[in-house]
């Protein structure tokens, strides 16, 4: 069965620090690797990777996938409160055409 | 460009009813998926619909079906509803040539 582990579960963080969300993965067919932000209820997409070793960038959160490790990093820099929600890491599999997610990263950045 | 769209936003339902759950597709999009997201948890796959027919299913059971319309919108159906169901069900839609999946808002259901 496809599995998506995320850590931590929860990160509280104060505005300013850098913070980095782990997303481990174990899954047949894998095609490509995405970054979901959940703050109410429809999750938005940040980054799709599908290659290792190339980071993807937007403005201070950036990700890379590590294939042969089966792992990926979501990094913040400079974080602000407007960054506090869920991150959500899920794989695309290209047996039957799904998102695996796992169970997300609920970051808190306060003042 | 018009975004993911779902109805109704809030739900109330009894154990045993049955629910219709609609999603239009961002422009473009031709695919759409059906997930379940219990409170704390991912969203999970139940079901996704490709030119009118189904494309691949998640581990749910067969009281829950869907549609898919030609102009590309879709509907979840959920009959004998149980009180596990209560959760946020979120459609996405995506282009088959891409991996990307673009969600709308979600419909909150609550069985009681």
């Amino acid at each position: 069965e496809d599995k998506v582990v995320q850590s931590p579960l929860s990160l509280v963080v104060h505005e300013g620090d850098t913070v980095t969300l782990n997303c481990s993965y174990e899954v047949t067919n894998f095609r490509s690797l995405l970054w979901y932000k959940q703050e109410k209820k429809a999750p938005t997409f940040l980054f799709m990777l599908t290659s290792s070793g190339i980071e993807k960038k937007s403005g201070r959160l950036s990700s890379i996938l590590d294939k042969k490790e089966l792992f990926s990093i979501l990094n913040i820099t400079a974080t602000q409160t407007g960054d506090s929600a869920v991150y959500l890491c899920a794989v695309y599999t290209g047996t039957a055409s799904k998102l695996t997610f796992g169970t997300g990263t609920r970051l808190q950045v306060t003042l | 460009e018009t975004g993911v769209t779902q109805s109704p936003t809030h739900l109330i339902k009894t154990r045993g009813q049955q629910v219709t759950l609609r999603c239009s597709s961002q422009s473009g999009h031709n695919t759409v998926s059906w997930y379940q997201q219990a409170l704390g948890q991912g969203p999970q796959f139940i079901f996704q619909y490709y030119r009118e027919e189904e494309n691949g299913r998640g581990n749910f059971p067969p009281r829950f079906s869907g549609l898919q319309f030609p102009n590309y919108s879709s509907e979840l159906n959920v009959n004998a509803l149980e009180l596990d169901d209560s959760a946020l069900y979120l459609c996405a839609s995506s282009s088959n040539t891409r991996y990307e999946q673009y969600f709308g808002p979600g419909t909150r259901l609550t069985v009681t």
